[in-house]
């Protein structure tokens, strides 16, 4: 079946170190996002990927880093520069436009980061 | 700015009641629209969509919404919600030519036995 597989579920770690999200799609998708859900506030842009080698920063990517060097991989990295990493981290992606595209974002399950 | 406004953070029901979750959005162009619903430690499912066409969108669940350009509201329905209904619902929307979504803040739905 396709879809968005992000790893690992849940992950701990101590301040002042990184740590790296890993998401993964078999849906031949272009374009892949980063979103970060907080309690009350809904979801946040982080990073986004419209192509192989080529992102933007979203919102809120302060203290984030991602790469995009495969079609199906958009890693995210959570650095010790991140002020508050605590949260809920979704990744999507979705078909580019004009090419079939029917609109949405597709989800994956999430990470949920804690830091101790 | 664009935006997306659900005043609803959570909203109780009984059981087999009705229920309508509001959505208003803000933008100056034309929109494609958007419900999707999370249940605890999940991603989100889309739930159904509005790209153009008929204004009233229906999900294979019982959920059905509908466009309102002149009020710029897309409102979620259901007739007779259920207990596995319980999720949060995010409204979202998106526009032509761009990657960016604007998503709205979740209402949570909690329905009572």
């Amino acid at each position: 079946d396709g879809g968005i597989t992000q790893s690992p579920k849940y992950l701990f770690r101590k301040e002042g170190q990184n740590v790296t999200l890993s998401c993964e799609q078999n849906l031949n998708h272009d374009a892949m996002y980063w979103y970060r859900q907080d309690p009350g506030q809904g979801l946040r842009l982080i990073y986004y990927s419209q192509i192989v080698n080529d992102f933007q920063k979203g919102d809120i990517a302060e203290g984030y880093s991602v790469s995009r060097e495969k079609k199906e991989s958009f890693p995210l990295t959570v650095t010790s520069a991140q002020k508050n990493p605590t949260a809920f981290y979704l990744c999507a992606s979705r078909f580019p436009s004009g090419s079939g595209n029917t609109g949405e974002l597709f989800f994956g399950e999430g990470s949920r980061l804690t830091v101790l | 700015a664009q935006s997306v406004t659900q005043l609803d953070s959570q909203v109780p029901v009984f059981e087999e009641a009705p229920v309508e979750l509001r959505c208003n959005y803000s933008s100056s162009v034309s929109v494609y629209l958007f419900w999707y619903v999370q249940y605890p430690n999940q991603g989100l499912q889309l739930l159904l969509k509005y790209l153009s066409g008929s204004t009233l969108v229906e999900s294979i669940n019982g959920f059905e919404a509908e466009f309102n350009k002149s009020q710029t509201s897309f409102h979620l329905r259901k007739p007779s919600v259920h207990i596995s209904d319980t999720a949060e619902y995010f409204c979202a929307f998106t526009t032509s030519g761009t990657y960016k979504y604007i998503f709205g803040t979740g209402t949570r739905l909690k329905v009572l036995a």
